[in-house]
């Protein structure tokens, strides 16, 4: 498997401009997180799925932040609009709920640069 | 969620054993405790899990006293390439509700 794919790996964009960031989980994994990571306030869970359905979002910061799952296969994360507060790096991860661990594999994440 | 505490930062050389030791207090009963590994520019990498006693796999060994307020991740003979971030993390038995706090800055020297 490629593990989680993540895309675009860099994004830079203006500030009021709409980001989407979009994510591939692991064939057959069940659950997907998005996570956010800045030096300022570490890595936070932003939002979790669980068979394509939105389990907690409390870790998202505002309206401005939304997060779809339409299948097994496919996430997206969307700012709207965007801020330069919300440059950071943002991680998606996935994980199975069969397995012995869990163990969540993350993605190499996309530098974010709201300018 | 049991918060959890860990040293900013660690020294040690090649060779040597690493111990970091993780405080979580407030551990509940479902909770699982589990580490990863994160490098510069990329995300972090799963260690290893536990729920109590030892855990042993090929990269660490975990572990965890009988009151399972804390628990002791173990590098055998570290590398350079051991020179990370690494986070100890406490969750449910989905460990799903995942909460990363600062980690431990481990530093290998030569």
């Amino acid at each position: 498997d490629a593990g989680v794919i993540q895309s675009p790996r860099h994004e830079v964009t203006e500030m009021g401009q709409e980001v989407t960031l979009r994510c591939k989980p692991i064939s057959g994994h069940d659950y997907l997180f998005w996570y956010r990571q800045t030096m300022m306030r570490g890595l936070e869970l932003l939002i979790y799925f669980n068979n394509n359905v939105p389990i907690d979002d409390s870790g998202m910061p505002e309206d401005r932040f939304s997060a779809k799952m339409p299948n097994a296969s496919f996430s997206t994360l969307k700012i709207q609009p965007s801020e330069p507060r919300d440059s950071a790096v943002y991680f998606c991860a996935s994980s199975g709920s069969t397995g012995e661990t869990y163990e969540q594999y993350f993605g190499p994440g996309t530098r974010l640069t709201v300018t | 969620l049991a918060k959890t505490t860990q040293p900013i930062s660690m020294d040690s050389y090649e060779g040597q054993e690493v111990n970091i030791t993780c405080s979580h207090n407030n551990i509940a009963t479902n909770d699982y405790i589990t580490w990863y590994q994160q490098f510069p520019s990329q995300g972090p990498r799963f260690i290893i899990q536990g729920y109590k006693t030892k855990v042993t796999n090929e990269v660490a060994s975990l572990f965890i006293p009988a009151d399972r307020k804390s628990s002791t991740l173990s590098l055998p003979r570290v590398s350079l390439s051991d020179t990370a971030v690494y986070y100890c993390l406490v969750g449910d038995t989905g460990g799903f509700k995942t909460i990363f706090g600062a980690g431990t800055r481990l530093f290998v020297k030569a």
